[in-house]
């Protein structure tokens, strides 16, 4: 079965600590995956796709990274202000919809 | 900058009535998504739109049906709303050149249905 599984669910850290989130995918052809950052109430915001076994791409001090079968995004030094749900969802075979992951909760404590 | 719209970010209903989500993307994409999502069980996609009066179901199409007469515009109707269609609706357009996958997202509606 086509899946994308996030872990963990939820994350707590200290202002500082810094961590990863992981998104593993079990799927034929993978096109892409994709990360958002979703706020309380509001639509997930687009931070980054993957397209490729090692590719990486970093953004402030979110960095994702991409393997043949999960994606991780390490946070650097977390702020309380990247307290938020983190999506992944991945493309894949001929379809133009997208799985979703069940999302990570983050909150960092100052 | 890719923008996506929703006419409300709250509304409230009565069961039974006839309710109108509308989207609208300023970006020329093709591909336009309705979602709902709900505590513990994600986004779920419910009808996406792939070209101009064209429509496919998601995941969750029931209850649901949507329009799609303009390239901008997708809209969600509940033709007879009721208390189980209480969500946070979004909408996402895609399509680009350069990444014709990556979805981008609208601020979302709340809809209450009493």
């Amino acid at each position: 079965e086509d899946q994308v599984t996030q872990s963990p669910e939820a994350l707590r850290l200290q202002e500082g600590e810094s961590s990863s989130l992981n998104c593993s995918y079990t799927v034929s052809g993978l096109r892409g995956l994709f990360w958002y950052r979703q706020d309380p109430g509001k639509g997930p915001e687009f931070l980054f796709t993957l397209y490729s076994a090692g590719e990486e791409k970093e953004k402030e001090r979110l960095k994702a990274t991409l393997t043949k079968k999960e994606s991780f995004l390490h946070i650097t030094a977390p702020k309380p202000e990247d307290s938020a749900t983190y999506l992944c969802a991945v493309a894949f075979g001929g379809y133009n919809k997208l799985i979703f992951g069940a999302g990570t909760r983050l909150a960092v404590h100052p | 900058d890719v923008k996506v719209t929703q006419s409300s970010r709250y509304l409230v209903k009565r069961t039974g009535e006839k309710v109108f989500l509308e989207c609208v993307q300023d970006m020329d994409h093709e591909n336009m998504f309705w979602y709902r999502q709900d505590p513990g069980l994600g986004l779920r996609l419910i009808y996406f739109s792939y070209d101009v009066k064209m429509k496919e179901k998601g995941d969750i199409p029931e209850g649901y049906s949507v329009s799609r007469e303009k390239k901008e515009r997708f809209s969600l109707i509940l033709e007879s709303a009721s208390t189980n269609q209480t969500s946070m609706y979004l909408c996402a357009s895609s399509g680009d050149g350069t990444s014709t996958d990556t979805q981008y997202f609208g601020p979302g509606t709340r809809l209450t249905v009493l």
